[in-house]
């Protein structure tokens, strides 16, 4: 079983519409989880971060985080054009360890 | 810098032929990655540095591959003897290990083996 595992894609979905991305982790005992976007020929940049059970809002994006399911999402609502890029989800098993990325979603908004 | 620079931001080498890849980390950042990406692929994990412990190598696909980061800060990447399937893009990264946050990318520098 991969370290952090995503459904690659594509997702496509309408302009206005909820988008849900979804990642799954192997180890219980990670604490830091992080999404990153990336558009075609550009490096990743961070959107959110969380470390606790439940749901963290930010403006547009909701990551949410189940440790017991070992899975975290991040929900994007009112999706827009400028949303369409690739979703990486990455995974931090402690402080002072190696960010572990899984493969990426890619995600397309149809105006 | 403000950001974390790489150089060069394109190599086009030879089979066979060695190659070095710099990475000059956000001043005061004590952790660097170093990862590699192929073609519509996803991050792959190379090499990790934090502080003064020693590295974290579980990545590097081959002993090909080495890295080494001189006073905490400047990092580089050795590929030696490149083959055709070492053609990637070649990401780094820098973050705060008390805050535990973000890691911050560099534009990457993007390898073709010919």
């Amino acid at each position: 079983q991969k370290e952090v595992e995503q459904n690659s894609g594509p997702l496509s979905v309408p302009e206005g519409a909820i988008a849900s991305l979804n990642c799954t982790y192997s180890d219980r005992g990670s604490q830091s989880f992080f999404w990153y976007r990336q558009y075609s020929g550009k490096s990743p940049e961070l959107i959110m971060f969380i470390y606790s059970n439940g749901d963290k809002e930010d403006g547009r994006f909701t990551a949410q985080l189940n440790k017991a399911s070992q899975y975290v999402s991040l929900l994007i609502r009112d999706s827009q054009p400028s949303d369409s890029a690739t979703y990486l989800c990455a995974v931090n098993r402690q402080a002072g360890t190696a960010l572990i990325f899984g493969k990426g979603t890619t995600l397309s908004v149809s105006s | 810098g403000a950001g974390v620079s790489q150089s060069p931001s394109n190599k086009v080498t030879e089979k066979g032929k060695d190659v070095e890849l710099r990475c000059d980390p956000i001043s005061g950042h004590t952790a660097l990655y170093w990862y590699r990406q192929s073609l519509g692929q996803g991050l792959e994990f190379l090499i990790y540095f934090q502080g003064n412990s020693a590295p974290d190598k579980s990545g590097l696909p081959s002993d090909r591959f080495s890295a080494e980061r001189t006073g905490g800060s400047v990092s580089t990447l050795t590929i030696q003897r490149t083959q055709q399937e070492d053609s990637a893009v070649y990401l780094c990264a820098s973050s705060h290990k008390q805050s535990n946050t973000e890691a911050f990318f560099g534009q990457g520098t993007r390898l073709t083996v010919v």
